[in-house]
């Protein structure tokens, strides 16, 4: 499975947009890129999956290059309720034996 | 349509009690999941459940057993906790086992004395 690395913490202030930029150097050709969100006290929440060039919906965009070695989450005009882990998973979303393997994500602490 | 919810929230053991952890879901999924979340790192996976009837081991099932009753619960427990299994524990359910969106629970917070 490809491994991730992620910045470990980011800050920001409300009103900014958050770039987000994950490591995984070793993805392989069927692998996918996924993003969970996770707040204090609660469980993951899906946020976005892409497995090339952008994908955008109603609460991120996913940016990910041509080589697909990295991927960038984009939170645009961040509010205090963002503040929460941001994990990066990759796999092959087609593959049965596949399982979400979580790092330890990044946190995010946006500020008034 | 509460989606998946688990019991107890919170639970205070001694070492070598044992408890069961359950968890339920009204969204219809086949798979379901057993997460354990340690302080300030990543899920990793216990035990899952592709459909009704079947059980596999995840990345660190020693400990523990699972039971997946009917398609709507999928129970964890623990034999003889050890202090070590101190955790925060997630459920979570999805489609099928090929990795659509997994929907968590609100957890269950368990401290091994």
């Amino acid at each position: 499975l490809a491994k991730t690395t992620q910045p470990i913490s980011m800050d920001s202030y409300e009103g900014q947009e958050v770039n987000i930029t994950c490591s995984h150097n070793n993805i392989a050709t069927n692998d996918y890129i996924t993003w969970y969100q996770q707040f204090p006290s609660q469980g993951p929440r899906f946020i976005i999956q892409g497995y090339k060039t952008k994908v955008t919906n109603e609460v991120a965009s996913l940016f990910i290059p041509a080589d697909r070695k990295s991927s960038t989450l984009s939170l645009p005009r961040v509010s205090l309720s963002d503040t929460a882990v941001y994990y990066c998973l990759v796999g092959d979303i087609m593959d049965s034996s596949y399982k979400l393997i979580f790092g330890s994500g990044t946190r995010l602490l946006v500020r008034p | 349509n509460a989606g998946v919810t688990q019991t107890p929230k919170f639970q205070v053991l001694k070492t070598g009690q044992s408890m069961t952890l359950q968890c339920a879901q009204d969204m219809n999924h086949n798979s379901m999941y057993w997460y354990r979340q340690d302080p300030g790192m990543g899920l990793r996976l216990i035990y899952y459940s592709a459909s009704e009837g079947t059980t596999d081991k995840g990345e660190v099932p020693n400990g523990y057993n699972v039971s997946r009753l009917n398609k709507r619960e999928f129970s964890l427990r623990l034999e003889s906790a050890a202090p070590s299994q101190t955790s925060v524990y997630f459920c979570a359910s999805s489609p099928g086992l090929d990795q659509e969106t997994q929907y968590f629970g609100p957890g269950t917070r368990l401290l091994v004395l």
